[in-house]
């Protein structure tokens, strides 16, 4: 079964409004969750690195004040788009490593589309 | 220029045939080195780790040349089923264990 979910899949929503993406981790407790976004036929792109009781670690180039993240606690994850464009129109995923085997483990991804 | 390089393909084969996919990557300070598979639309799966001797999964052969700072991924006796992108990934493990991605490189295996 799935070891990190995310929610919602998929979510379409209009220009201005703000899009909130959960990440899960289901097994085990993660202390750092990773998140990417991906544009059709490009590499997945690191956004930032949530820490679980600290500040998330932005990427250079990524909007810290639009990408609004929070490690709520040692399975959870959000990410919220805040403001959205169409621009911002991705795929965007998480990844959860196991801290002690370093295994690596994805979410399934959330599909947003603005309008 | 990009931490990860790839051929983005596509590359077409037929089924059966042999094919490989390049990947150079910039910081020598890089650690560890995998190849993931992704399908359209899907999160990527890990396919393999590359190791400095080179190693072998079934059809999958990969190969590390750290002096190079190269990698590769051959395929043998390719199946429809392994029409995907593979991912050229590497772990930056001096940098928190961030996962740089390469583009990708599309594979088609045709009947």
């Amino acid at each position: 079964g799935a070891v990190v979910s995310q929610h919602p899949s998929w979510v379409i929503c209009k220009s201005g409004t703000s899009v909130k993406i959960e990440c899960r981790s289901l097994d085990f407790q993660a202390t750092t969750m990773f998140w990417y976004r991906q544009f059709p036929k490009q590499s997945l792109m690191l956004m930032a690195t949530s820490n679980e009781g600290s500040k998330a670690t932005y990427e250079q180039g990524v909007e810290k004040d639009k990408f609004l993240i929070n490690h709520a606690s040692l399975t959870l994850s959000t990410l919220t788009v805040t403001s959205a464009h169409p621009e911002d129109s991705s795929f965007y995923i998480c990844r959860v490593p196991r801290d002690s085997t370093y295994e690596q483990y994805f979410g399934p991804g959330t599909r947003l589309t603005v309008t | 220029r990009k931490e990860v390089e790839q051929d983005p393909g596509p590359f077409n084969v037929p089924e059966g045939a042999t094919v490989a996919f390049n990947c150079t990557y910039s910081n020598s300070a890089s650690q560890s080195f995998f190849w993931y598979r992704q399908d359209c639309r899907k999160e990527p799966k890990l396919l393999m780790s590359v190791y400095s001797s080179g190693n072998e999964d079934g059809r999958f052969t990969a190969q590390l040349n750290r002096a190079s700072q190269y990698i590769s991924l051959l395929i043998r006796d390719s199946k429809l089923s392994d029409s995907a992108t593979y991912l050229c990934v590497v772990n930056m493990n001096n940098q928190g264990g961030k996962l740089i991605f390469g583009q990708g490189t599309e594979l088609s295996v045709k009947p």
